[in-house]
């Protein structure tokens, strides 16, 4: 099985600085035959179901703000908030959907400082 | 617009065993998968199982082989999760969500949530 870990698992960044946090799979999820990583990221705030932002790795999800984009190929991925705004306050997760089981990284929450 | 709608909470004893429903709309049913993600508090999120709409083939997550359960109803465009022999653990917040119709891909669409409890 793919084992997703994130890193750091909690974050506080002022307004309108950088976030950047980092996720990374136990194997490799590119796909070589499409040269696809089969890589996702996720928005969750409170009592709601989570959001995708980010899919294959770097495509932003129609209607995500660009301040939001996502990097990396092979195991090691990095979503980047260019300028935290006060609505993105929330848990990150990134997901693998490389094979099953799919699976997902522990989370890592994103506060303002 | 696409929709997935969840059956309300449920308050299960250990042991017992709880039917989950995720109707969906807005799409043609049988074009895309369903997949069942569960989240207990403080948890990261954890993939159960999916359906293929299309034939109704099924694949588990080994961590509930034997417990979990998907069906669907084309009929009703509806698919359920079925988690039998409930303990403590099982308490969470269960998520229907949609995903591609070759069955591995990321979710674009999901359920508000259901919340099972567990307890005696």
């Amino acid at each position: 099985d793919i084992v997703m870990t994130q890193s750091p698992d909690s974050l506080a960044v002022s307004l309108g600085e950088r976030a950047t946090i980092n996720c990374r799979s136990s194997q490799s999820v590119l796909f070589s035959s499409n040269n696809h990583n089969y890589l996702a990221w996720y928005q969750q705030k409170p009592g709601q179901p989570p959001k995708l932002l980010i899919y294959w790795a770097s495509t932003r999800e129609s209607g995500v703000p660009d301040r939001f984009s996502g990097s990396g190929s092979g195991t090691d991925f990095t979503l980047t908030i260019s300028s935290l705004q006060a609505e993105d306050v929330a848990v990150y997760y990134c997901q693998q959907y490389y094979g099953f089981p799919i699976a997902f990284g522990q989370g890592t929450r994103l506060e303002i400082k | 617009q696409v929709q997935l709608v969840q059956s309300g909470a449920e308050v299960k004893k250990p042991g017992a065993s709880v039917k989950v429903s995720c109707k969906a709309s807005g799409y043609t049913f049988t074009t895309y998968s369903v997949h069942w993600v569960r989240q207990a508090p403080g948890q990261r999120l954890e993939w159960m199982g999916w359906i293929d709409t299309g034939n109704g083939n099924t694949r588990y997550s080994q961590n509930f082989q034997g417990r979990v359960t998907i069906t669907r109803d084309t009929s009703a465009t509806t698919s359920y999760m079925e988690l039998s022999s409930l303990r403590s653990e099982d308490t969470a917040v269960y998520y229907c969500a949609r995903g591609p119709s070759w069955g591995n891909g990321c979710y674009g669409y999901w359920g508000q949530g259901t919340l099972v409890t567990v307890s005696s």
